[in-house]
């Protein structure tokens, strides 16, 4: 059974800075890999998605990587401002049809 | 264009009651899943429809159950609620099995 890991757990950071979010996954052969943002007790909203035969995307101030043999993804925001503040989940959806999600890394912007 | 839409917001019921949560698809998706998201969880997946069948079912019992309609709008039903339901249900439409998915709102379900 595939299994996401999102690690830290939670971070804060001072506005302006640039951060890093990893995400982890047991089994290699998915097809692909989407980012969400999800704002307290709100659903989630798409931020990129990663199909397996890609390497990276890219979307303003976001850019996710995927490293598909290593079971690494990470989420790389640029200039981190007090409204990127939320939890950010990671899901990996294999050849079944089913997404794995991760816990999600709670991210807070010290403006 | 509309989003993913849900209803209600929130419900709250007791246990071994039923309920029916519902959900509207991001216009020209076909294909909708079902997710439960417990506090402080990432979302499990319950199901997930194609063009009005079951595609794919996580781990949950059969008490989950739910439907899809021609127009691809679809429904969630949980018989014999247990305290451990409560949580919050969130539907994803995609444009076909394994694209992108675009999440609604959620419903939030208390069992008391």
């Amino acid at each position: 059974k595939q299994e996401v890991t999102q690690i830290p757990a939670a971070l804060s950071v001072p506005e302006g800075e640039n951060l890093v979010l990893n995400c982890s996954f047991t089994d290699s052969a998915i097809y692909n890999l989407q980012w969400f943002r999800q704002d307290p007790g709100k659903g989630l909203t798409s931020l990129l998605l990663i199909q397996s035969s890609q390497r990276e995307q890219t979307s303003g101030r976001l850019n996710a990587s995927l490293d598909k043999s290593s079971g690494r993804s990470t989420l790389y925001i640029a200039a981190s401002q007090p409204g990127d503040s939320a939890t950010y989940l990671c899901a990996v959806s294999n050849t079944g049809n089913q997404f794995y999600f991760g816990t999600g890394t709670s991210l807070t912007v010290i403006p | 264009e509309t989003g993913v839409t849900q209803s209600p917001t929130h419900l709250i019921k007791t246990r071994g009651q039923q309920v029916t949560l519902r959900c509207s698809s991001q216009s020209g998706h076909n294909t909708v899943s079902w997710y439960q998201q417990a506090l402080g969880q990432g979302p499990q997946f319950i199901f997930q429809y194609y063009r009005e069948e079951e595609n794919g079912r996580g781990n949950f019992p059969p008490r989950f159950s739910g439907l899809q309609f021609p127009n691809y709008s679809s429904e969630l039903n949980v018989n014999a609620l247990e305290l451990d339901d409560s949580a919050l249900y969130l539907c994803a439409s995609s444009l076909a099995i394994r694209d992108e998915q675009f999440f609604g709102p959620g419903t939030r379900l208390t069992v008391l």
